[in-house]
């Protein structure tokens, strides 16, 4: 399979941990980004990177989350001292370098709750 | 900054019924416009998308036209299957935005037998 895989699938955290998820994008890929999805929503930006470079940043996101593609291949995203409203869907996605006209590829996505 | 508004759902259909699923957006610049669709138990995935105004884009018997002078890309489909039954989501890149896609909330629709 060679789509845009995320691990874990579904994690369950108490408030207060930290988690990370991690995406592997299509390999040919340099562009990688991060959504989140809450229910009844679209995604929602989080950031982008071209390469290893983290691109642009969502001002909504809060500095508890932070992401890395250390060698530009895969990337993870970290949320430190979750709260529960930090509970949704993180997408990743991937693309070629098209500009504004590419499709973007989407994993299933990483689910999370905090209880 | 740039954002998509579509049609809140759910829409429910019978088979083979005519479909319209309204898209606006707001952008500065000339963005490329998008529909993505969530099929139940999967991932997002791209059904169609125009690069520039007129343009059309088709894809599984949908299709959409960007159209600059309303802003707006409405899906359609002149027959709806149960198959059909899935999110689908607005979205556009680019103009001053970036490179990131921004999205609409979603439509959810339902098709019945």
């Amino acid at each position: 399979d060679t789509g845009v895989s995320q691990d874990p699938r579904h994690k369950i955290t108490k408030r207060g941990q930290n988690v990370t998820f991690r995406c592997d994008p299509i390999s040919e890929h340099n562009r990688l980004y991060w959504y989140r999805q809450t229910l009844g929503q679209g995604p929602e930006f989080l950031t982008y990177f071209q390469n290893e470079a983290q691109l642009e940043k969502s001002r909504l996101l809060s500095d508890r989350f932070s992401a890395e593609r250390p060698k530009g291949s895969f990337s993870t995203l970290e949320i430190q001292r979750t709260e529960q409203g930090d509970s949704a869907m993180y997408l990743c996605a991937s693309m070629t370098s098209e500009g504004a006209t590419g499709e973007l590829f989407f994993g299933e996505g990483s689910r999370l709750t905090v209880l | 900054g740039n954002s998509v508004t579509q049609m809140e759902g759910p829409v429910t259909l019978s088979e083979e019924a005519f479909l319209t699923i309204n898209c606006t957006y707001t952008a500065t610049g000339y963005p490329s416009l998008f529909w993505y669709v969530q099929y139940p138990g999967e991932g997002l995935q791209l059904l169609l998308k125009a690069t520039k105004a007129d343009d059309k884009g088709s894809n599984k018997g949908f299709e959409a036209t960007y159209r600059k002078e309303t802003t707006s890309f409405h899906l359609e489909k002149g027959s709806v299957q149960v198959s059909d039954s899935a999110v689908y989501f607005c979205a556009l890149r680019g103009g001053t935005g970036g490179f990131k896609t921004i999205f609409g909330a979603g439509t959810r629709l339902f098709v019945k037998a």
